[in-house]
């Protein structure tokens, strides 16, 4: 969540295999967490999210998993496809400054080859 | 579907230009965001309004401002630009703060400052 470089980590998949993207939060108060995608040159776009008394949650294609011993957040894409290249970013809800905020990481870019 | 627009995609300014930055949302969310985004630092928050003539710093509040005159529209504003301003800005907003408060993006402004 708050890994913050100057390079972005880039995955790189062939067209119809499994993704798994990666993201260390925080906060260990945190007690929401989202997927978002970034398609080029548009805004982030809600993908998936969990809440924290949760360790797994299931969408369509996507999967997203949530490790609280070790502040790890996962986001599993099935059969991936190349409109799924896009820069994802993971967010955490923490309470900050006595507002509710969330954080966002730096992002990975999911890179799909034919 | 909520729709968060922003006034402009692009956008030039000189040095010492006086900036505003436009956003507006039609699903009558309490909170509007302002972040600005460079490569490989993730979403940055510059400041938030979780109310109408309301407004809270964010991680980098400095060398900006904001407006919330109506509950629609929540405008940024570089009182004198420069060049380390040049950047991707993004407009959110969200129905309510805390576990669930799901951000919606706008298509964000790419603001060049020379």
């Amino acid at each position: 969540g708050e890994s913050v470089g100057l390079h972005l980590p880039t995955l790189s998949v062939q067209e119809g295999d499994n993704s798994i993207i990666n993201c260390a939060y925080s906060n260990s108060a945190s007690d929401y967490f989202i997927w978002y995608k970034q398609e080029s040159g548009k805004g982030p776009q809600f993908i998936i999210d969990i809440r924290s008394n949760m360790d797994k949650r299931q969408g369509q294609r996507v999967t997203v998993l949530l490790n609280k011993t070790v502040k790890h957040l996962s986001l599993q894409i099935a059969a991936t496809q190349p409109g799924d290249s896009a820069v994802y970013f993971c967010a955490e809800n923490a309470l900050s400054g006595g507002y509710n905020k969330l954080i966002f990481g730096a992002g990975t870019r999911l890179a799909v080859h034919p | 579907d909520v729709k968060v627009t922003q006034s402009s995609r692009y956008l030039v300014k000189r040095t010492g230009e006086k900036v505003f930055l436009e956003c507006v949302q039609d699903m009558d969310h309490e909170n509007m965001f302002w972040y600005r985004q460079d490569p490989g630092l993730g979403l940055r928050l510059i400041y938030f309004s979780y109310d109408v003539k309301m407004k809270e710093k964010g991680d980098i509040p400095e060398g900006y401002s904001v407006s919330r005159e109506k509950k629609e529209r929540f405008s940024l504003i570089l009182e004198s630009a420069s060049t380390n301003q040049t950047s991707m800005y993004l407009c959110a907003s969200s129905l309510w703060s805390g576990e669930g408060n799901e951000q919606f993006f706008g298509p964000g402004t790419r603001l060049t400052v020379l």
